[in-house]
């Protein structure tokens, strides 16, 4: 069965520091979505990527934030400058022209430190 | 803004004891209702999709309802494998893979 695939599953980092966080998802999907999940708190909605552009964006996904696809099978998210306060599991998702429902990935851990 | 709100927090079941969880919501032009299933440490697993109010969809011991309010995911004879934190979500405006999720209802089965 097809999967959206993330890497790594855990990822430490000292405050300051860049991290890309990757995502595999499932092919022929085309509309790919970051989400975060902090720790006991919900999963909140980042951006959307569509068609090699951003589509929609949260609050939370400010100028420290980006993404990418950069050759067609993967879809990345940066953090440019790590705080503490991004610690939580991040989550890659994607969704098919026809499908209505979008598969995540198993997440990666992200701590800061 | 849409909003969602499940309750209850967490559930104890004994293993057979059937009981159902709520997912009450807002959203300006509703595209979807989900239910995802999650296990500690992982991602979201997709169970159902609810598009209009009359709306029912089962799944083994599972059953989701949906109203122009709320959802029900309603679970008959529990097992234990049934022990996760169950996670309801709508999509409004124009994206199906922008979602809004509650805050999830951890459901725990004792055999």
């Amino acid at each position: 069965e097809p999967e959206v695939t993330q890497t790594p599953s855990h990822q430490v980092t000292q405050m300051g520091q860049e991290v890309i966080l990757r995502c595999v998802p499932i092919s022929n999907h085309l509309y790919f979505y970051w989400y975060r999940q902090i720790l006991g708190q919900k999963v909140e909605f980042l951006v959307s990527f569509y068609n090699n552009e951003i589509s929609e964006k949260s609050e939370i996904f400010d100028d420290q934030f980006s993404v990418e696809r950069p050759d067609g099978s993967n879809f990345t998210l940066k953090i440019r400058s790590t705080k503490l306060e991004d610690s939580a599991m991040y989550f890659c998702a994607s969704l098919g022209r026809s499908n209505t429902e979008a598969f995540f990935g198993q997440g990666t851990r992200l701590t800061v430190v | 803004e849409d909003q969602v709100t499940q309750s209850p927090e967490a559930l104890r079941l004994q293993e057979g004891e059937s009981s159902s969880l709520n997912c009450s919501y807002t959203v300006s032009g509703l595209r979807g209702l989900f239910w995802y299933r999650q296990d500690p440490g992982k991602g979201p697993e997709f169970l159902f999709t609810l598009y209009s109010a009359g709306e029912e969809k089962e799944k083994e011991r599972l059953k989701a309802t949906l109203t122009k309010k709320e959802s029900f995911l309603h679970i008959t004879a529990p097992k234990p494998e049934d022990s996760a934190t169950y996670l309801c979500a709508v999509a409004g405006g124009t994206s199906y893979g922008k979602l809004t999720f509650g805050q999830g209802t951890i459901l725990t089965v004792h055999p």
